[in-house]
């Protein structure tokens, strides 16, 4: 068990709707990222939080919004959803200071099926 | 732009042998670099960090070395188990920020 968790583990949807996946890092944590892996496209990174603030951007499409709460959990919104969206979204957390804030921990995913 | 290469066959090998798996990248000089696990349906799993000044890493059965002028990493599992059979991660922070960039990973099968 990694200490990051993710909810909802699974989610079905239909194009055009909106979902919210949700992620509560490793206790003591600041860091919180968002990546997307599909079959094709292996894990691309979407988007970095450190301390509720944006730190980086990756790969995210306009229609993706993330922020992380006062209480360090993240939510990542998708609205307009298409068919390709379908895939799992994995957040991780790293601890920081030294090297240990380059080592992320991966929680457990959603699966996220539009059809 | 960046690239990270692993390659996308499948290694298979038997029970006791030891697995090579290969990651090479192009166009930057990254001051460390990662290898994850990860099994189906599941999280990717940190295993070993390595850094640009450190030519080799060992952990238990799990050998890494990296060569900067090649810009390549080596990954070995000796005396690999079935329970070794994963997907396994190449990682690299091409941002200089802790936003890591995976490679899409080589899958290893060992058969008993």
């Amino acid at each position: 068990d990694s200490g990051v968790t993710q909810t909802p583990k699974h989610l079905i949807t239909a194009t055009g709707q909106r979902v919210t996946l949700r992620c509560s890092p490793r206790s003591g944590d600041l860091s919180v990222y968002w990546y997307q892996q599909s079959l094709d496209q292996g894990l691309q990174f979407l988007i970095h939080y450190y301390n509720g603030e944006e730190r980086a951007k990756g790969n995210i499409l306009e229609r993706f919004s993330a922020q992380q709460f006062p209480d360090l959990h993240s939510e990542l919104n998708l609205s307009s959803l298409e068919l390709g969206d379908s895939a799992l979204y994995f957040c991780a957390s790293s601890a920081q200071g030294g090297l240990a804030k380059n080592i992320q921990y991966f929680g457990a995913g959603t699966r996220l099926s539009v059809l | 732009s960046q690239k990270i290469e692993q390659n996308s066959e499948a290694l298979n090998i038997q029970e006791g042998k030891t697995a090579t798996l290969t990651c090479n990248y192009t166009n930057y000089s990254p001051a460390y670099l990662q290898w994850y696990r990860q099994d189906p349906g599941r999280g990717p799993v940190f295993l070993l960090l390595i850094r640009e000044n450190e030519k080799e890493k060992r952990k238990e059965r799990l050998k890494v070395t990296f060569d900067t002028t090649l810009k390549q990493s080596l990954f070995h599992i000796t005396a690999s188990q079935p329970a070794d059979s994963a997907t396994y991660l190449c990682a690299l922070d091409v941002s200089g920020y802790s936003t890591l960039t995976f490679g899409k990973g080589t899958m290893l099968l060992v058969s008993p």
